[in-house]
Protein backbone atom coordinates (compact mmCIF):
# COMPACT_ATOMS: atom_id res chain seq x y z
CA UNK A 1 0.00 0.00 0.00
CA UNK A 2 1.61 3.50 -1.05
CA UNK A 3 2.01 5.59 1.75
CA UNK A 4 1.07 8.95 2.12
CA UNK A 5 2.66 11.78 -1.10
CA UNK A 6 2.86 15.07 -0.85
CA UNK A 7 3.43 17.11 -3.84
CA UNK A 8 5.41 19.22 -4.57
CA UNK A 9 8.62 18.20 -2.58
CA UNK A 10 10.31 21.65 -2.86
CA UNK A 11 8.95 25.08 -3.80
CA UNK A 12 10.10 28.39 -3.84
CA UNK A 13 7.86 31.79 -3.42
CA UNK A 14 8.40 35.43 -2.96
CA UNK A 15 6.59 37.15 -0.41
CA UNK A 16 3.57 38.54 -1.30
CA UNK A 17 2.09 35.54 -3.50
CA UNK A 18 -0.08 32.25 -2.27
CA UNK A 19 0.53 28.83 -2.44
CA UNK A 20 -1.06 25.28 -2.34
CA UNK A 21 0.11 21.89 -1.19
CA UNK A 22 -1.12 19.13 -1.94
CA UNK A 23 -1.42 15.58 0.56
CA UNK A 24 -2.92 12.44 -0.90
CA UNK A 25 -3.38 10.07 2.16
CA UNK A 26 -2.91 6.14 2.23
CA UNK A 27 -5.48 4.73 1.01
CA UNK A 28 -8.69 4.01 3.09
CA UNK A 29 -7.41 7.13 5.25
CA UNK A 30 -9.84 9.92 5.52
CA UNK A 31 -8.47 12.03 8.28
CA UNK A 32 -5.83 14.26 7.36
CA UNK A 33 -3.23 16.94 9.39
CA UNK A 34 -0.92 19.13 8.97
CA UNK A 35 1.90 20.77 10.49
CA UNK A 36 4.07 23.63 10.37
CA UNK A 37 8.15 22.25 11.10
CA UNK A 38 10.29 25.07 11.72
CA UNK A 39 13.68 25.35 13.18
CA UNK A 40 12.21 28.16 15.61
CA UNK A 41 8.84 26.74 16.47
CA UNK A 42 9.34 22.88 15.25
CA UNK A 43 6.27 21.17 14.93
CA UNK A 44 3.35 23.05 15.09
CA UNK A 45 -0.24 21.61 14.10
CA UNK A 46 -2.12 23.59 11.92
CA UNK A 47 -5.66 21.62 11.13
CA UNK A 48 -6.88 18.10 10.58
CA UNK A 49 -9.60 17.37 8.09
CA UNK A 50 -12.03 14.17 8.07
CA UNK A 51 -14.78 14.07 5.56
CA UNK A 52 -14.51 16.87 4.16
CA UNK A 53 -14.76 18.64 7.02
CA UNK A 54 -12.25 20.42 9.47
CA UNK A 55 -12.36 19.21 13.03
CA UNK A 56 -9.69 21.05 14.54
CA UNK A 57 -7.38 24.02 14.33
CA UNK A 58 -4.19 25.36 15.21
CA UNK A 59 -3.14 28.74 16.23
CA UNK A 60 -2.31 30.17 13.01
CA UNK A 61 -3.41 33.25 11.27
CA UNK A 62 -6.10 33.32 8.91
CA UNK A 63 -3.85 33.09 6.09
CA UNK A 64 -3.38 29.28 6.21
CA UNK A 65 -5.96 27.81 5.31
CA UNK A 66 -7.28 24.09 3.78
CA UNK A 67 -9.64 21.82 2.44
CA UNK A 68 -10.91 17.73 1.86
CA UNK A 69 -12.03 16.44 -1.11
CA UNK A 70 -14.24 13.53 -1.38
CA UNK A 71 -11.52 11.03 -2.58
CA UNK A 72 -10.15 12.10 0.94
CA UNK A 73 -7.33 14.11 -0.48
CA UNK A 74 -6.11 17.61 0.49
CA UNK A 75 -4.89 20.69 -0.07
CA UNK A 76 -3.40 23.77 2.09
CA UNK A 77 -3.16 26.79 0.94
CA UNK A 78 -0.99 29.84 2.37
CA UNK A 79 -2.32 33.37 1.16
CA UNK A 80 -0.02 36.52 1.33
CA UNK A 81 2.99 35.03 1.88
CA UNK A 82 6.00 35.79 4.59
CA UNK A 83 9.35 34.82 5.23
CA UNK A 84 8.14 32.84 8.29
CA UNK A 85 6.42 30.69 6.28
CA UNK A 86 9.26 29.21 5.03
CA UNK A 87 9.05 25.88 6.41
CA UNK A 88 8.46 22.21 5.87
CA UNK A 89 5.01 21.13 5.88
CA UNK A 90 4.19 18.00 6.99
CA UNK A 91 0.84 16.04 5.65
CA UNK A 92 -0.32 13.43 8.21
CA UNK A 93 -3.33 10.45 7.46
CA UNK A 94 -5.13 7.99 9.79
CA UNK A 95 -7.65 5.59 9.04
CA UNK A 96 -10.97 7.40 10.88
CA UNK A 97 -11.98 10.25 13.09
CA UNK A 98 -10.51 8.94 16.59
CA UNK A 99 -8.13 11.48 16.77
CA UNK A 100 -5.04 11.69 17.94
CA UNK A 101 -5.75 8.17 19.37
CA UNK A 102 -5.40 6.85 15.71
CA UNK A 103 -2.09 6.22 14.59
CA UNK A 104 -1.20 8.64 12.45
CA UNK A 105 1.55 8.33 9.22
CA UNK A 106 3.37 10.96 7.80
CA UNK A 107 4.33 11.83 4.36
CA UNK A 108 7.73 13.21 3.62
CA UNK A 109 6.60 17.28 3.48
CA UNK A 110 6.69 20.15 1.02
CA UNK A 111 9.76 22.29 1.37
CA UNK A 112 8.76 25.65 1.25
CA UNK A 113 10.59 28.60 0.40
CA UNK A 114 10.03 32.17 0.55
CA UNK A 115 12.24 34.48 -0.87
CA UNK B 1 -2.78 23.09 27.48
CA UNK B 2 -0.45 20.42 27.53
CA UNK B 3 3.19 21.01 26.92
CA UNK B 4 6.27 18.73 26.28
CA UNK B 5 10.35 18.99 26.96
CA UNK B 6 13.02 17.46 25.60
CA UNK B 7 16.06 18.55 27.42
CA UNK B 8 19.11 17.21 25.35
CA UNK B 9 19.40 19.13 22.14
CA UNK B 10 21.85 16.99 20.84
CA UNK B 11 23.04 13.81 21.81
CA UNK B 12 26.22 11.77 20.51
CA UNK B 13 26.64 8.14 20.84
CA UNK B 14 28.54 5.45 19.98
CA UNK B 15 27.63 2.32 18.16
CA UNK B 16 26.32 -0.55 20.44
CA UNK B 17 25.96 1.70 23.23
CA UNK B 18 22.65 2.06 24.82
CA UNK B 19 20.62 5.24 24.54
CA UNK B 20 18.27 6.96 26.57
CA UNK B 21 16.73 10.02 24.99
CA UNK B 22 13.85 12.54 27.75
CA UNK B 23 11.15 13.68 27.64
CA UNK B 24 8.99 15.62 30.40
CA UNK B 25 5.48 16.35 29.52
CA UNK B 26 3.00 19.07 31.45
CA UNK B 27 -0.69 18.32 31.61
CA UNK B 28 -3.09 18.30 34.66
CA UNK B 29 -3.88 14.14 33.81
CA UNK B 30 -2.09 11.27 32.10
CA UNK B 31 -1.86 12.24 28.38
CA UNK B 32 -1.47 10.16 25.41
CA UNK B 33 2.29 10.09 24.53
CA UNK B 34 4.27 9.26 21.77
CA UNK B 35 7.78 8.93 19.74
CA UNK B 36 8.31 9.59 16.46
CA UNK B 37 11.51 9.95 14.36
CA UNK B 38 12.56 11.78 11.65
CA UNK B 39 15.61 10.38 9.10
CA UNK B 40 16.96 13.58 6.66
CA UNK B 41 14.56 14.72 4.40
CA UNK B 42 11.84 12.41 5.84
CA UNK B 43 8.49 12.25 7.36
CA UNK B 44 7.99 11.57 10.92
CA UNK B 45 7.79 7.97 11.80
CA UNK B 46 5.70 6.91 14.70
CA UNK B 47 8.28 4.19 17.57
CA UNK B 48 5.50 3.82 19.89
CA UNK B 49 3.09 5.23 22.23
CA UNK B 50 1.37 4.86 24.81
CA UNK B 51 -2.15 5.54 26.00
CA UNK B 52 -2.45 3.83 29.56
CA UNK B 53 -2.09 0.52 31.37
CA UNK B 54 1.42 -1.49 31.12
CA UNK B 55 3.94 1.89 31.97
CA UNK B 56 6.97 0.38 29.81
CA UNK B 57 5.76 0.28 26.26
CA UNK B 58 7.78 -1.48 23.48
CA UNK B 59 8.30 0.09 19.78
CA UNK B 60 9.22 -1.00 16.49
CA UNK B 61 12.87 -0.64 15.73
CA UNK B 62 14.15 -2.22 19.53
CA UNK B 63 13.22 0.99 21.47
CA UNK B 64 10.92 1.09 24.15
CA UNK B 65 9.83 3.86 26.65
CA UNK B 66 8.53 4.03 30.20
CA UNK B 67 5.87 6.45 31.63
CA UNK B 68 6.45 7.53 35.30
CA UNK B 69 3.52 9.24 35.92
CA UNK B 70 5.49 10.60 39.57
CA UNK B 71 8.19 12.39 37.13
CA UNK B 72 5.99 13.38 34.01
CA UNK B 73 8.10 11.93 31.87
CA UNK B 74 8.12 9.22 29.31
CA UNK B 75 11.73 8.35 28.13
CA UNK B 76 12.96 6.68 25.29
CA UNK B 77 15.51 3.64 25.56
CA UNK B 78 17.50 1.17 23.01
CA UNK B 79 20.31 -1.16 24.55
CA UNK B 80 22.56 -1.06 21.40
CA UNK B 81 22.23 1.71 19.53
CA UNK B 82 23.13 1.07 15.03
CA UNK B 83 24.78 3.55 12.71
CA UNK B 84 20.94 3.70 11.45
CA UNK B 85 19.31 5.35 14.34
CA UNK B 86 20.97 8.18 13.65
CA UNK B 87 17.91 10.94 13.52
CA UNK B 88 15.68 13.32 15.09
CA UNK B 89 14.01 11.92 17.50
CA UNK B 90 10.72 13.95 18.63
CA UNK B 91 8.12 13.41 21.77
CA UNK B 92 4.61 14.47 21.43
CA UNK B 93 1.45 14.50 24.01
CA UNK B 94 -2.17 14.30 22.86
CA UNK B 95 -4.98 15.16 24.78
CA UNK B 96 -7.14 12.47 24.90
CA UNK B 97 -10.68 11.79 23.73
CA UNK B 98 -13.34 14.18 24.71
CA UNK B 99 -10.97 16.44 26.62
CA UNK B 100 -10.56 18.94 24.39
CA UNK B 101 -8.40 20.20 21.09
CA UNK B 102 -7.04 16.65 19.78
CA UNK B 103 -4.23 17.41 18.41
CA UNK B 104 -0.36 16.46 18.88
CA UNK B 105 1.88 18.67 21.03
CA UNK B 106 5.55 18.24 20.04
CA UNK B 107 8.73 18.51 21.90
CA UNK B 108 11.59 20.52 20.01
CA UNK B 109 13.49 17.37 19.30
CA UNK B 110 16.54 15.62 20.27
CA UNK B 111 19.07 14.77 17.49
CA UNK B 112 20.71 11.92 17.96
CA UNK B 113 24.14 11.28 16.27
CA UNK B 114 26.05 7.72 16.10
CA UNK B 115 30.02 7.92 16.34
CA UNK B 116 31.80 4.21 15.48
Amino acid sequence: KAGVTQTPRYLIKTRGQQVTLSCSPISGHRSVSWYQQTPGQGLQFLFEYFSETQRNKGNFPGRFSGRQFSNSRSEMNVSTLELGDSALYLCASSLSDRGIGETQYFGPGTRLLVL
Amino acid sequence: AQSVTQPDIHITVSEGASLELRCNYSYGATPYLFWYVQSPGQGLQLLLKYFSGDTLVQGIKGFEAEFKRSQSSFNLRKPSVHWSDAAEYFCAVGIPPNFGNEKLTFGTGTRLTIIP
